[in-house]
Order: structure tokens, then C-alpha cells, then sequence
């Protein structure tokens, strides 16, 4: 059973353009969500992270909006670059619990020159 | 400051071999998380350990896979009589004690099973 799910396998988005990547949830315990980006044959680094607390988190080019009714996040990336070609993943834990992470299947954002 | 070290970054193994991964996480952190990626799948936590101690081995198969977190040393990750079906990316990741959200990942350990 997927909880978290990333239906765009890809996307595609001019330099300078705003990138969307979206993620469900459906685990209704989650109240934590971060987004990680993964360069090939590395590990995924850490991009921002949102509390169910807040609806908006901002740090940069990197917005993201949770809408907890919808169960829905998503990650906005303007102006997107080409070196923000990467697979990004959405992941959500249980503050307090044990502290795992659940991931999505990840999104392969290409950015065009 | 380094990162979250794992070794070694590739790992070939014949089927019914053992396969031993480690991982030395940030200064500072005391908590290990073990993760695997499938091709094209994303990351599936396996295990949650502290010095010592197991926390959450929810996510570790039942059999062949044991973990460990020693007073002293890296983590450890072993695979007995590896089989095809454990060829993947294995990685871990490192928190601080009191921000468990807050993992920030090494680079993994690939794992060839032949």
C-alpha cells in the first residue's frame, strides 16, 4: 500500500520557468513532510521540510504548500535552473513516533536550457 | 564536518554470500537509519537503531537481514546467503538526537548480487 504517492514519474520545464512537483498522502497520522533531491549514484539530499502546522515553508528558489484537507503537498521551484535536474523525493513521518521516513517513488525533473 | 560515510560504495556478491554494510554517521548523531531503493522504486525504510539499541526494525525482512549500532564503530547492515533479489541501493542516514526528522542521508552502498 503506497501512503505517499508521486504520480508524475517526470517533468519537463524551461530554464527560468516555474517547476510544480506534487505528492498525495494518505496516512492521516503523517505531520511531517520533507522533499529530497537525488543527483545519480548519490544519496538524496535534503531540501525543505514542512510541519502540518504551517500551510507554506520557504527558503530560496523553494516553496512548499501543504493542504492537509486534500492530503496533498507540493514543491514549487522558480526560477528553475538546469542544475536542478534531478529525481525529487517526497517523503512523511509521524512527529514523535519512530521516526521513519515514507517515500514516494520520486519525480525526475529535467530542466531545459 | 563530514557527512554520513558509507562503505563500500559497491559491493559484488555471489548468491548465498554475506554482505556486510556500513555506516558512520555524522558527528554529533546518534541515531542510524537503514533504507533500500529498488530500481525505480523510492526509498523503503528498513531499520531505526541507537547505540545499541533497535528501535524499529519494522521494515527488515524476517530472515537473513540483522542490524547493529555498537557502543563503539559504524553501524552495521549484514545480508546472509545473499539471493538475486537483494541486488539494490542501500542507504543510511544519520540524525541528531533530539530532531529524528531531520535525516540527512549517505551517499549508499550498491549491492551486486550475481
Amino acid at each position: 500500500d503506497q501512503q505517499v504517492k508521486q504520480n508524475s514519474p517526470s517533468l519537463s520545464v524551461q530554464e527560468g520557468r516555474i517547476s510544480i512537483l506534487n505528492c498525495d498522502y494518505t496516512n492521516s497520522m503523517f505531520d511531517y513532510f520533507l522533499w529530497y533531491k537525488k543527483y545519480p549514484a548519490e544519496g538524496p539530499t535534503f531540501l525543505i521540510s514542512i510541519s502540518s502546522i504551517k500551510d507554506k515553508n520557504e527558503d530560496g528558489r523553494f516553496t512548499v504548500f501543504l493542504n492537509k484537507s486534500a492530503k496533498h503537498l507540493s514543491l514549487h521551484i522558480v526560477p528553475s535552473q538546469p542544475g536542478d535536474s534531478a529525481v525529487y523525493f517526497c517523503a512523511a513521518s509521524v512527529e514523535g513516533g519512530s521516526e521513519k521516513l515514507v517515500f514516494g517513488k520520486g519525480t525526475k525533473l529535467t530542466v531545459n536550457p | 564536518n563530514a557527512g554520513v560515510m558509507q562503505n563500500p560504495r559497491h559491493l559484488v556478491r555471489r548468491r548465498g554470500q554475506e554482505a556486510r554494510l556500513r555506516c558512520s554517521p555524522m558527528k554529533g548523531h546518534s541515531h542510524v537509519y537503514w533504507y533500500r531503493q529498488l530500481p525505480e522504486e523510492g526509498l523503503k525504510f528498513m531499520v531505526y537503531l541507537q547505540k545499541e539499541n533497535i528501535i524499529d526494525e519494522s521494515g527488515m525482512p524476517k530472515e537473513r537481514f540483522s542490524a547493529e549500532f555498537p557502543k563503539e564503530g559504524p553501524s552495521i547492515l549484514r545480508i546472509q546467503q545473499v539471493v538475486r533479489g537483494d541486488s539494490a541501493a542501500y542507504f543510511c542516514a544519520s540524525s541528531p538526537p533530539d530532531r529524528g526528522n531531520e535525516q540527512f542521508f549517505g551517499p549508499g552502498t550498491r549491492l551486486t548480487v550475481l
